[in-house]
């Protein structure tokens, strides 16, 4: 089955900065790769997600960049703000047949002001 | 449209009692996911249903757990003769269609005392 690894699990950069985030998956069938951002006792939340007919999706300061050769993709956020602190997921899943999502680990993201 | 909603909120229950987690999906949606977080982990596939039926359970334990999702009213998650194994939260996501953007409830925090 599939298997998502994430890094790192924590990640602590000054407001202003970038953020990268990186999964890998194992199942070359896998076609659709959402990442959610989760603050501490709520929900996860869709922040961004990408299909495998392209490589890169941006969306204001969020961009998410696909390998598939690689098997890998990244969660970039710039500019950050105290407000993107939190734990940020990616996932994935074959859209074809049942659409469950694979996790990663988690990456604890803290903004320093 | 109201969110994925989801209840109770937290829930305590001594060892050996039953634990029923409930689900209404977003209005429209028919396609039901559960997923299970343990503390500082990420999510894990549990089970995914549509109205009336399960589409796919390879992620729920053979023993104690069951989901049914009926024609009327919402998807249950029942866990018979907890443990304090099971304490965890339970988030249960919904989308349109099998190959929709899911959309997570704000969970349920099981306790097992």
């Amino acid at each position: 089955g599939e298997n998502v690894e994430q890094h790192p699990s924590t990640l602590s950069v000054q407001e202003g900065d970038s953020a990268v985030i990186k999964c890998t998956y194992s199942d070359s069938a896998s076609n659709y790769f959402p990442w959610y951002k989760q603050e501490l006792g709520k929900r996860p939340q869709l922040i961004i997600d990408i299909r495998s007919n392209v490589g890169e999706k941006k969306d204001q300061r969020i961009a998410v960049t696909l390998n598939k050769t690689a098997k890998h993709f990244s969660l970039h956020i710039t500019e950050t703000q105290p407000e993107d602190s939190a734990v940020y997921f990616c996932a994935a899943s074959r859209i074809q047949g049942a659409q469950k999502l694979v996790f990663g680990q988690g990456t604890r993201l803290t903004i320093n002001p | 449209n109201a969110g994925v909603m989801q209840n109770p909120r937290h829930l305590v229950r001594r060892r050996g009692q039953e634990a029923r987690l409930r689900c209404s999906p977003m209005k429209g949606h028919s396609h039901v996911y559960w997923y299970r977080q343990l503390p500082e982990e990420g999510l894990k596939f549990m089970v995914y249903l549509q109205k009336e039926n399960i589409i796919d359970e390879s992620g729920m334990p053979k023993e104690r757990f069951s989901a049914e999702f009926p024609k009327e009213g919402p998807s249950i998650l029942r866990i018979q003769q907890v443990v304090r194994g099971d304490s965890a939260a339970y988030f249960c996501a919904s989308s349109p269609t099998r190959t929709d953007t899911q959309y997570f409830g704000p969970g349920t925090r099981l306790t097992v005392l």
